[in-house]
């Protein structure tokens, strides 16, 4: 799987909306960006996911570039609980040949202040 | 169902000792994953179960570690003459074939090795 960057740190205000950088420019044509998030003392929790379009669910927005080789994570109005660890992962819809493993790198960590 | 669920949810034991994680998955899920989280990294990959069937394993997995998945239920993490290395939090996974990647994590083990 094609390798992701993200900035180490990032800060909000609480109620303000959020955007969270991933580069990804070695993706392939079938390789869907997946986001994940993990909030202090808990496993990580799926967040959203999108190949090429748009994405929205209750969560979060998915905002993926024309040329696909970055995305963006827009929480619309960051509450206090969405301090959290986000990981930005790509994964192959094929698998790869691998099908057990996501590769989770360090992730951006989220502070949101009152 | 209540989610992934994990014990215990944390352990202390000693230097050579042995330790067994159990991990009950979303009852509708055929999939489970183990995966191992140190402090300050992201989760790494352990191993991957489709139904009863052990499908993938990480180098990480050392043959000291053996995981079980008897029935397609339930999965128990074993750990062999414990090492202060192995010190971490496990974390397990469930995901359904029709939505593979998006795993649902427990809440972790944390196992500590004096």
């Amino acid at each position: 799987d094609a390798k992701t960057t993200q900035p180490n740190s990032m800060e909000s205000n609480e109620e303000e909306p959020v955007h969270l950088p991933c580069n990804h420019s070695t993706i392939s044509g079938t390789d869907y960006i997946h986001w994940y998030r993990q909030l202090p003392s808990q496993g990580p929790e799926y967040v959203i996911h999108g190949l090429t379009s748009n994405v929205n669910n209750r969560m979060a927005s998915l905002a993926i570039a024309e040329d696909r080789k970055s995305s963006t994570l827009i929480l619309h109005r960051a509450t206090l609980r969405d301090a959290a660890v986000y990981y930005c992962i790509l994964r192959d819809v094929n698998y790869g040949g691998s099908q057990g493993n996501l590769i989770f790198g360090k992730g951006t960590k989220l502070s949101v202040k009152p | 169902d209540t989610g992934v669920s994990q014990n215990p949810r944390h352990k202390i034991t000693k230097r050579g000792q042995n330790v067994t994680f159990r991990c009950d998955p979303i009852s509708e899920h055929n999939r489970l994953y183990w995966y191992r989280q140190t402090l300050g990294q992201g989760p790494e990959f352990l191993t991957y179960f489709q139904n009863e069937a052990q499908l993938e394993k990480s180098r990480l997995l050392s043959d000291r570690f053996s995981a079980e998945r008897p029935k397609g239920s339930f999965s128990t993490l074993e750990i062999q003459r414990t090492e202060q290395g192995d010190s971490a939090m496990y974390l397990c996974a469930s995901s359904s074939s029709g939505t593979p990647n998006v795993l649902t994590f427990g809440a972790g083990s944390r196992l500590t090795v004096l």
